[in-house]
């Protein structure tokens, strides 16, 4: 398994303003990935990321908005940048490890 | 279609009984499967993975794969008011490089 730390657990920010969520595992791991789960629904993958690379964001999801970074085997964040409402959710990293996908504990971001 | 699919529930059973939960997917070439549980406010954690036709346990948690009809199955015996959550299916495709969420079943378990 992994240990994987992210924070912030949980904010609330302003309208138009960006906010930065990092993630830490507690091993080297190849792939780092980021969901979005919005209320009441189910995993969406926003983007994979690998070290020494750009992210490769899924259909739906631009850098622009959601840039990543990458700078070692252990650590990602996440930028969620020009905050509007509708980008209230819970964001997720996740890593895998033998085939099996472990999730942080999640941010939970609202956004007035 | 959705490629992973559940039934959104919620699905009600008393304390004690078995909880069936069901997942279908439409790659048929999907070769690894996962049963995750998610408690409110919180993020999911692994219960099962199965990757062979038949069913594997792990204490009161049964998963059942059928590849042939695409369809895999998480059984709780003795479920416990604790076992409420929403529970993901999760399938890996063929390839290996996508790993797609259904929409989850929440389950309640009633004392």
């Amino acid at each position: 398994s992994a240990v994987i730390s992210q924070k912030p657990s949980r904010d609330i920010c302003q309208r138009g303003t960006s906010l930065t969520i990092q993630c830490q595992v507690d091993s080297q791991v190849t792939m780092m990935f980021w969901y979005r789960q919005q209320p009441g629904q189910s995993l969406t993958l926003i983007a994979t990321a690998n070290q020494g690379s750009e992210a490769t964001y899924e259909s739906g999801f631009v850098i622009d908005k959601f840039p990543i970074s990458r700078p070692n085997l252990t650590f990602s964040t996440l930028t969620v940048s020009n905050m509007s409402p509708e980008d209230s959710s819970i964001y997720l990293c996740s890593v895998e490890v033998t085939g099996i996908r472990f999730f942080g504990s999640g941010t939970q971001l609202s956004v007035l | 279609q959705k490629e992973v699919e559940q039934n959104s529930g919620p699905l009600s059973v008393p304390e004690g009984a078995i909880a069936s939960l069901n997942c279908t997917y439409s790659d048929r070439g999907s070769q690894s499967f996962f049963w995750y549980r998610q408690y409110s406010g919180k993020s999911p954690e692994l219960i099962m993975f199965i990757y062979s036709n038949g069913d594997k346990e792990d204490g009161r948690f049964t998963a059942q794969l059928n590849k042939a009809s695409q369809y895999v199955s998480l059984l709780i015996r003795d479920s416990q008011p604790s076992d409420s959550a929403t529970y993901l299916c999760a399938v890996r495709n063929n390839a290996g490089n996508m790993l797609t969420f259904g929409g989850g079943t929440r389950l309640m378990v009633k004392p």
